[in-house]
């Protein structure tokens, strides 16, 4: 089965750029999106079809998606953007979520 | 607006089918392209997709659950239905639905209903 890799954690600090990694074989010939988890709400979409951000998600939300990693990017990391991230991409009709990224700033 | 809302019991005996409600309002699963999908998350730990419904009828399953899973929907009530037989305590989790909306070449969950918490203990 398929299978997406993240680290499980990334610190940055305030107003730096967080980058969050997503790892699966061929990744970048699949489409990926984000979401954003923070604690005891569900998750909310950030990115999708790899860079693309749903309306309301601010700019400094970012995706890219190349080769077998897909990233996404947090320019000017803010206090309130602390949260669990996973990826997602479809295995033919099958969705499949990475293990989540907490995002520490501090 | 687009809401999606999770009901079922909260607590159920290991060995006990557990049967989920997702109820939704602001789009019809009768439009071309559209589906929903049951998500479950175990306290601390990550998302997990269970099962997918399209507006044409056609299922699936997650490799790992599918001898113990069941989506079906009622497109009059706005309603899908997810069963999950069999039930342990490791099933113990936060269950979500989600509508998934089409794009070129894929589709992402872009509303989640808040989630139903399920509890399997005796």
């Amino acid at each position: 089965s398929y299978e997406l890799t993240q680290p499980p954690s990334v610190s940055v600090s305030p107003g730096q750029t967080a980058s969050i990694t997503c790892s699966g074989d061929k990744l970048g010939d699949k489409y990926a999106c984000w979401y954003q988890q923070k604690p005891g709400q569900s998750p909310v979409l950030v990115i999708y079809q790899d860079s693309t951000r749903p309306s309301g998600i601010p700019e400094r939300f970012s995706g890219s998606n190349s080769g077998n990693t897909a990233t996404l990017t947090i320019s000017g990391t803010q206090a309130v953007d602390e949260a669990d991230y996973y990826c997602q991409a479809w295995d033919s009709s099958i969705v499949v979520f990475g293990g989540g990224t907490k995002l520490t700033v501090l | 607006q687009v809401t999606l809302r999770e009901s079922g019991p909260a607590l159920v005996k290991p060995t006990q089918t557990l049967t989920l409600t997702c109820t939704f309002s602001g789009f019809s699963l009768s439009t071309s392209g559209m589906c929903v999908s049951w998500i479950r998350q175990p306290p601390g730990k990550a998302l997990e997709w269970l099962a997918r419904i399209d507006w044409d009828d056609d299922k699936y399953y997650s490799t790992s659950l599918k001898t113990r899973l069941t989506i079906s929907k009622d497109t009059s009530k706005n309603q899908v239905v997810l069963t999950m037989t069999n039930m342990d305590p490791v099933d113990t989790a936060t269950y979500y639905c989600a509508r998934l909306s089409p794009v070129a070449g894929t589709a992402y969950m872009d509303v989640w209903g808040k989630g139903t918490t399920v509890t399997v203990s005796s």
